[in-house]
């Protein structure tokens, strides 16, 4: 079985300062993990992936997560928030099934970012 | 390329009443997932296809709910009878195999369905 644990449902920061959306993972085989993004009325957006390269992955927009294997976390990280990062973020880890992969979501962390 | 598209984007209908979402995934691509996006039960995925054959309709709710896939370009989900429980926001998605691991997924912008 799998899953991921997102540890704040709500995070509000200033624009400028630094951001943290934290998830945690259980999984029976090596993950592969996932944040996707959702703005307002939109789908969902890939951020950054991770599978099983280096563990520091860089995303789109600033963004970049670490997989820790020994604290089984992989969190959301960017220096510096902007007006525009304000949206739903979803931590996401994989099944794959040998084909394609199942993807299973967290609850979302929503973020808000004020001036 | 347009990526996925689903329509319609908005729907509402009464309740008892049939509904019938739409998707193209992007072509090439040969899986086809579609999801539920719930405040309650957040996003859950309901059923997808590869090369056009369900392959696991494990989420699929219940009986009421019907997923087809009758060619590479083209999926419906359709709810008959609708009930106000199923008001959510549907997406479809799709990905291409041969990349290994961990495929990235691409999402369509949903469907949001009112069940009034």
């Amino acid at each position: 079985a799998q899953s991921v644990t997102q540890l704040d449902s709500h995070v509000s920061v200033s624009e400028g300062t630094p951001v943290l959306l934290r998830c945690n993972y259980s999984s029976s085989y090596s993950p592969s993990l996932f944040w996707y993004v959702q703005h307002p009325n939109k789908g969902l957006q890939l951020l950054l992936k991770y599978t099983s390269a280096a563990t520091l992955v860089k995303g789109i927009n600033g963004f970049e997560a670490e997989f820790k294997k020994s604290e089984t976390s992989f969190h959301l990280t960017k220096p510096s928030a902007h007006m525009s990062d304000a949206a739903e973020y979803f931590c996401v880890v994989s099944l794959n099934t040998g084909t394609a992969s199942k993807l299973t979501f967290g609850t979302g962390t929503r973020l808000q970012v004020t001036l | 390329d347009a990526g996925v598209i689903q329509s319609p984007r908005h729907e509402v209908t009464e309740m008892g009443q049939e509904v019938t979402l739409r998707c193209k995934p992007i072509s090439g691509h040969d899986y086809l997932f579609w999801y539920r996006q719930t405040m309650m039960r957040g996003l859950e995925l309901l059923i997808y296809f590869n090369n056009n054959v369900p392959i696991d309709d494990s989420g699929m709710p219940e009986d009421r709910f019907s997923a087809k896939m009758p060619n590479a370009s083209f999926s419906t989900l359709k709810i008959q009878p609708s009930e106000p429980r199923d008001s959510a926001v549907y997406f479809c998605a799709s990905t291409i195999t041969g990349r290994g691991r961990g495929d990235e997924q691409f999402f369509g912008p949903g469907t949001r369905l009112t069940v009034l």
